[in-house]
């Protein structure tokens, strides 16, 4: 079954305590993404990758790193996770279509940060 | 750049009334739409999308969608409201990538969050 998965799906954390959410998907997507939904604010991209070794910023970068070693895996580090970046986050596989993009999403991984 | 606005944060219909959820975008370059749902506790999931062909999209589960480039927007509606519709619908744009737009995402307006009267 193609799909996108997450790791873990919850995750509770203390402020500083390094963490890192998993990524993957099986269907051979060069692009991949990283989202955050906050009540109200809709989804705002973190980051994303054109294709293996190739990352770059979205809207809302600072504070996350992310790393592309793999096609499949597309793995988001929070080095030093502060409340602020409690949220619900989602990772995302493209494939072009025509001349635009279609995007599949994970089911979602919600973070607290205490 | 591109951005999207959603009318209405809340939207409330009685069951088997109209829905109407309102988006407009804001693109500097011709734009894709698109509307995803997201069920509670759930993913998104794409409900349907504009690519440029024909103005009105059908998608899944009865929806359908206008692209009006005269009053830049990308409506969702449907003619009857199903409980199963409560849900969170997100309007989202991106550029194609031929007419110079980066294929750097999705811009998603800030979600619509539709409730079914019984």
């Amino acid at each position: 079954e193609a799909q996108v998965t997450q790791n873990p799906r919850y995750l509770i954390t203390v402020t500083g305590k390094k963490l890192t959410v998993t990524c993957s998907q099986n269907m051979n997507h060069e692009y991949m993404s990283w989202y955050r939904q906050d009540p109200g604010l809709g989804l705002r991209q973190i980051y994303y990758s054109m294709n293996v070794e190739v990352t770059d910023k979205g809207d809302v970068p600072e504070g996350y790193k992310v790393s592309r070693k793999e096609k499949r895996n597309f793995p988001l580090i929070l080095e030093s996770p502060s409340p602020n970046q409690t949220s619900l986050y989602f990772c995302a596989s493209s494939r072009r279509q025509g001349s635009s993009y279609e995007q599949y999403f994970g089911p979602g991984t919600r973070l607290t940060v205490t | 750049a591109q951005s999207v606005t959603q009318l209405g944060s809340h939207v409330s219909v009685s069951e088997g009334a109209l829905v109407l959820l309102r988006c407009n975008y804001s693109s500097s370059v011709p734009p894709y739409l698109f509307w995803y749902v997201q069920y509670p506790n759930q993913g998104l999931q794409l409900l349907l999308k504009y690519t440029s062909a024909a103005t009105l999209v059908k998608g899944i589960n009865g929806f359908e969608a206008e692209f009006k480039k005269s009053e830049t927007s990308f409506h969702l509606t449907k003619p009857s409201a199903h409980m199963s519709d409560a849900a969170e619908y997100f309007c989202a744009v991106s550029t194609s990538l031929d007419s110079g737009g980066g294929a750097d995402g999705l811009t998603f307006g800030k979600g619509t969050h539709l409730i079914i009267q019984p």
